[in-house]
C-alpha cells in the first residue's frame, strides 16, 4: 500500500506561470515532509521541507503548503523557469525525520519557454 | 567539500552473477541508505544503516544485502543478480538526530541481462 502518493505523473507549465505539484499521504504518523528535485543522470537534491507543526514554508520561489486534516501537501513554484524542468519527489517520515524517508512516485515538470 | 560517491556508475552483468555497488561518503553521517528508482515506482528503500554494524531491511530488500564495517561505506551486494534488479540505484546519507534530509549520490545504473 502506497503511503505517499503523487497522482500526477507529469505536468506542463508555461514559463513565468505558477507550477503546483501535489502529494497525498495515508500514514497519520508522518510528521515531516520534504520535496526533492531530480535531473536526469543525477541524484535527487533537497528542495524544501515542512514540519507538521507548520502549514506553510517558503524559500524564494518555492512554497510548500501542508493540510494535515486532508493529509495533503503541495509545492508551489512561482514564477516557473525552464531550469525547473525536472522530476519532483515528495517524501515523508515519522518522528521528526528519524525514520527512513518514504517517497512518492514523482511528478515530471516541464516548463515551456 | 564533503560528498557521497557511488561506483561503478554503470554496470552490465549477467543473470546469476554476484554484484557489489559501492557507496562512500565523507559527510561523517551515521545514517546511510540504499534506494532503487524504477519507472512507475519512484524511489524505494532497499536497506539502511544507522551506524557501524547496524543494518536494517527496507521495503524491497529481497535479493540484496549490505554490511557496515565503518562510518564511510555501505556497499550493496546482489547475491545472484536477476533481470528484475535492472534499475538505477541511489545511495544516500543523513545526520543522526537531524531532520532526515538525505544527501544522495549520483546513482549507479545496473543492467542485468
Amino acid at each position: 500500500d502506497q503511503q505517499v502518493k503523487q497522482n500526477s505523473p507529469s505536468l506542463s507549465v508555461q514559463e513565468g506561470r505558477i507550477s503546483i505539484l501535489n502529494c497525498d499521504y495515508t500514514n497519520s504518523m508522518f510528521d515531516y515532509f520534504l520535496w526533492y528535485k531530480k535531473y536526469p543522470a543525477e541524484g535527487p537534491t533537497f528542495l524544501i521541507s515542512i514540519s507538521s507543526i507548520k502549514d506553510k514554508n517558503e524559500d524564494g520561489r518555492f512554497t510548500v503548503f501542508l493540510n494535515k486534516s486532508a493529509k495533503h501537501l503541495s509545492l508551489h513554484i512561482v514564477p516557473s523557469q525552464p531550469g525547473d524542468s525536472a522530476v519532483y519527489f515528495c517524501a515523508a517520515s515519522e518522528y521528526s525525520g528519524n525514520t527512513p524517508l518514504v517517497f512518492g512516485k514523482g511528478t515530471r515538470l516541464s516548463v515551456i519557454a | 567539500d564533503a560528498e557521497i560517491t557511488q561506483s561503478p556508475r554503470h554496470k552490465i552483468t549477467e543473470t546469476g552473477r554476484q554484484v557489489t555497488l559501492a557507496c562512500h561518503q565523507t559527510w561523517n553521517h551515521n545514517n546511510m541508505f540504499w534506494y532503487r528508482q524504477d519507472l512507475g515506482h519512484g524511489l524505494r528503500l532497499i536497506h539502511y544503516s544507522y551506524g557501524v554494524q547496524d543494518t536494517n531491511k527496507g521495503e524491497v530488500s529481497d535479493g540484496y544485502s549490505v554490511s557496515r564495517s565503518n562510518t564511510e561505506d555501505l556497499p550493496l551486494t546482489l547475491e545472484s543478480a536477476a533481470s528484475s534488479q535492472t534499475s538505477v540505484y541511489f545511495c544516500a546519507s543523513s545526520e543522526s538526530g537531524g531532520t532526515g534530509e538525505l544527501f544522495f549520490g549520483e546513482g549507479s545504473r545496473l543492467t542485468v541481462l
